[in-house]
């Protein structure tokens, strides 16, 4: 099977920088996603790492370390609409076929 | 535009009853997935296909089914409705690819608030 760790909470202030980490155990691993989910909406996409490295999409970034099994999410410059639950995800390979898993999410906070 | 929607958005129902949620995209995605969402447990795996009469079962499967008759719909049934599938369900849908491509994200409905009384 597949298990994520993430935090449950973080808290930020406006303007700031804020980094959400994501440890797997996982076996047939293709890539690490990241999801936003505002309160009573749907989860989105936000970004995808399926090689080592940094990936940016304008302020967000996503990071993975396939070694260390390992990954996070960085949000800069942080405004009030980035308050939200993050959702790290593992896509793996089942029966040839590929598979999402996800974490149980943190729930960002900023403050002003 | 292409889509995904479930309906209902709200449901109460009574224990016992049989219960199905409808899940269409519109993307042409292979790919389909129903979750369901509790406080503490993020997003959790019921049923997935890959295709055209191809239904798999995951972590939480127990009570629920679902069957793949067309490539735009999944609908979720509950046989026998009971509290502790009081959730919001979630439908999602995605694209057959390989590993290394970029835009193999799901796509996920707005979710169907399921109340069992």
């Amino acid at each position: 099977g597949q298990s994520l760790e993430q935090p449950s909470e973080v808290t930020a202030v406006e303007g700031a920088i804020v980094q959400i980490n994501c440890t797997y155990q996982t076996s047939g691993f293709y890539g690490l996603s990241w999801y936003q989910q505002h309160d009573g909406g749907a989860p989105t996409f936000l970004s995808y790492n399926a090689l080592d490295g940094l990936e940016e999409t304008g302020r967000f970034s996503s990071f993975l370390s396939r070694s260390d099994s390992y990954g996070y999410l960085l949000l800069q410059e942080l405004q009030m609409k980035d308050s939200a639950s993050y959702f790290c995800a593992v896509r793996v390979n089942s029966g040839g076929y590929q598979k999402v898993t996800f974490g149980i999410g943190t729930k960002l906070q900023v403050i002003p | 535009d292409a889509e995904i929607t479930q309906s209902p958005r709200h449901k109460i129902t009574e224990t016992g009853r049989q219960v199905t949620l409808a899940c269409h995209q519109t993307w042409n995605h292979n790919n389909m997935f129903w979750y369901r969402q509790d406080l503490g447990h993020g997003l959790r795996l019921i049923h997935y296909s890959y295709g055209v009469h191809d239904t798999n079962k995951g972590e939480v499967s127990d009570g629920y089914s679902v069957s793949r008759s067309n490539t735009e719909d999944l609908p979720l049934t509950l046989e026998s409705a009971a509290s502790s599938q009081t959730s919001v369900y979630f439908c999602a849908s995605s694209e057959s690819s390989g590993p290394l491509r970029r835009g193999t994200e799901a796509f996920f409905g707005q979710g169907t608030r399921l109340t069992v009384v």
